[in-house]
């Protein structure tokens, strides 16, 4: 019965490489979002999508791109990896707008 | 563990004790903050939220505290036990037609047996 989850959990990949993550949500809510922890455990907003419509778009380099095939589903690719990208990307959703957000278990990107 | 090299601001308590922990937030225009616990290898999770127009409130356990006067937000923890420790981090809520989460810097609590 998990509510928010994402695959891989680990992801360990070479500089230019391009890999995606998947996030799905049961909780039948609207709005789902992209975050970055970094190292310094800083947790930062990336993207967000309403009934899959992006609505919030952090100044993020254009090698991310999300994308939402449904409202319970939104993913994550990026192209050409680089180091600083590595880090703990956590997936939300939440009812609707910023409130109550539901995380999921987070997968930890390593570029080499 | 995750906390070697992790230089977060560090709140040690005892098994038993009360646990205060602090936010500034940024934003006056903010309306709405969320507490959130982070565990080892896992997402945050809610804990308790408060608005802008109440400055207490209560869960099972904790407390939230909000002075707007300061922008200052606490999270109390009474008889802290070892699963609370944890990173706890403060988030508001700002932005309008298009509200965000952002989140403070983070403590992590220690319980020590």
């Amino acid at each position: 019965d998990t509510a928010v989850s994402q695959t891989p959990k680990y992801l360990v990949t070479q500089m230019g490489n391009d890999k995606s993550i998947k996030c799905e949500q049961n909780l039948g809510h609207d709005t789902m979002y992209w975050y970055k922890q970094d190292s310094k455990k800083f947790l930062k907003i990336m993207f967000s999508y309403n009934n899959k419509e992006l609505i919030i778009n952090e100044t993020v380099p254009n090698r991310f791109s999300p994308k939402s095939p449904d409202k319970a589903h939104l993913n994550l690719h990026i192209n050409s990896l680089e180091l600083g990208d590595s880090a703990v990307y956590f997936c939300a959703s939440s009812l609707q707008g910023a409130e109550e957000q539901y995380f999921g278990p987070g997968t930890r990107l390593t570029v080499t | 563990g995750e906390s070697v090299g992790l230089h977060l601001p560090t709140l040690s308590v005892q098994e038993g004790d009360n646990s205060i922990i602090n936010c500034a937030y940024s934003n006056s225009a903010s309306d709405y903050f969320i507490w959130y616990k982070q565990e080892s290898g896992k997402g945050p999770q809610f804990i308790i939220d408060i608005r802008s127009n109440m400055d207490k409130r209560q869960g099972q356990r904790v407390t939230v505290l909000l002075n707007k006067t300061v922008k200052h937000l606490s999270l109390q923890i009474a008889a802290t036990q070892p699963g609370d420790s944890a990173v706890y981090f403060c988030a508001e809520v700002y932005g309008g037609a298009t509200n965000k989460l952002i989140f403070g810097t983070g403590t992590l609590l220690a319980v020590q047996p």
